[in-house]
């Protein structure tokens, strides 16, 4: 089946330090997507990307699409604790399914 | 508006036991999805149901059935639970094709098989 790889699969950053997240498809997408998960909790859309080259800046959170539009990327600048989660990309083939990367991990060090 | 409801919260089961995990929208979306989530694997779906009435095999089917009773609710069932089923369960909708993929999901169910 049709594969999204996501790195890394954690990360540890100083609070303040920048952190970015990686998406790769072998596969030309239809669209991309990206959620948070807190821990314990359930992911939560971000923010969804459609055009070749698209960046979209959300406060310190960057999202962008590559220009062959199979591969993203999520870059935060200047972490804070309440950016602690798992950060997901969601990828569309063109179909009702969306196919998740297995996510990264982000852990802040006060 | 409560957005996407799951029930049970948490479920322990014995093997060959089995269950109906309940999943509820109110807010009128045509597509809903089960997902499994296990460490390190991400959300893999198991099936889906693009309007009411229909339904469809994701990645990973064995095992369980579904039903999309109406357009508001969409039921995981498992015959006869195994310990490789532990795991935690979501549910999630999406809006009507306006372009947009967005999903919302519910806040899971955790099952235990022992």
């Amino acid at each position: 089946g049709q594969q999204v790889m996501q790195i890394p699969q954690y990360q540890h950053v100083q609070e303040g330090e920048d952190f970015t997240t990686y998406c790769n498809s072998s596969t030309t997408l239809s669209n991309i997507q990206w959620y948070k998960q807190r821990p314990g909790g359930h992911p939560v859309f971000l923010i969804q990307l459609v055009k070749s080259g698209e960046v979209k800046k959300q406060k310190r959170l960057t999202f962008q699409f590559g220009e062959a539009k199979k591969n993203s990327s999520l870059h935060i600048t200047a972490t804070q604790t309440t950016d602690v989660g798992t950060y997901f990309c969601a990828a569309s083939f063109g179909n009702e399914k969306l196919t998740f990367g297995t996510g990264t991990r982000l852990t802040i060090i006060p | 508006n409560a957005g996407v409801t799951q029930t049970p919260k948490f479920q322990v089961l014995k093997t060959g036991q089995s269950m109906t995990l309940q999943c509820a929208q109110d807010m009128n979306h045509n597509s809903m999805y089960w997902y499994r989530q296990d460490p390190g694997m991400g959300l893999r779906l198991i099936y889906y149901s693009a309007s009411e009435g229909t339904t469809d095999k994701g990645e990973v089917p064995n095992g369980y059935n579904v039903s999309r009773l109406n357009k508001r609710e969409f039921s995981l069932r498992l015959e006869s639970a195994a310990p490789s089923q532990t795991s935690v369960y979501f549910c999630a909708s999406r809006p009507p094709d306006r372009g947009s993929y967005e999903q919302y999901f519910g806040p899971g169910t955790r099952l235990t098989v022992t």
